[in-house]
């Protein structure tokens, strides 16, 4: 069974630090990671995508991907309160036919003011 | 552009009845991707459908089941519903061959009492 292992939380930071959300997973081989927002009673929302080892940032955004590890993370800087949502980490299976994500099952964020 | 429509919203239905669930692709999509996701869980892959047919499933029974229609829109069924049946039901469509990311649509809330 294919996995994406996430800190359910809640993960709480102060307005204004740096959250720091983390993401495993057991298919070896897998190339695409993603990063989805999911406010309470809303559909997920993606807001990063990474591909390749190393750093990607967007805004106050950075993915950051380890393949020799099987581990990807998000950092949000300069947390907001309208930060506070559930992120999903999912990965792209490979070798299947279709295109499916496996998703974690969230990490809660609260923001504090 | 528009996006992924879903309908209805919401949908309360009584154990052993029929549910169909309803979706719209982004315009310039061929694939369809439904996801269940239970509360407090990452959402989990149905199946996808491209060019009228099904091309990828996951642990579902076969319950569940789709259709894709010529103007790549697509209909989830599911009979003989249970209780753990209740979820947010998930859309996302895409262009078969690209992995861009999927972009989800609203969801239709599904309570089975």
């Amino acid at each position: 069974q294919k996995e994406v292992e996430q800190n359910s939380g809640p993960l709480s930071v102060p307005e204004g630090a740096i959250a720091s959300l983390n993401c495993t997973y057991s298919d070896r081989v897998s190339q695409s990671f993603f990063w989805y927002r999911q406010y309470s009673g809303k559909s997920p929302e993606l807001i990063m995508s990474i591909y390749s080892n190393g750093d990607k940032e967007d805004g106050r955004f950075t993915a950051q991907l380890n393949k020799a590890s099987q581990y990807v993370s998000l950092l949000i800087r300069d947390s907001q309160p309208s930060d506070s949502a559930t992120y999903l980490c999912a990965v792209l299976l490979s070798g299947a036919g279709s295109y499916q994500l496996t998703f974690g099952k969230g990490t809660k964020l609260s923001v504090i003011p | 552009e528009t996006g992924v429509t879903q309908s209805p919203t919401h949908l309360i239905k009584t154990r052993g009845q029929q549910v169909t669930l309803r979706c719209s692709s982004q315009s310039g999509h061929n694939t369809v991707s439904w996801y269940q996701q239970a509360l407090g869980q990452g959402p989990q892959f149905i199946f996808q459908y491209y060019r009228e047919e099904e091309n990828g499933r996951g642990n579902f029974p076969p319950r569940f089941s789709g259709l894709q229609f010529p103007n790549y829109s697509s209909e989830l069924n599911v009979n003989a519903l249970e209780l753990d049946d209740s979820a947010l039901y998930l859309c996302a469509s895409s262009w078969q061959g690209n992995n861009s990311p999927l972009h989800f649509g609203n969801g239709t809330r599904l309570t089975v009492t």
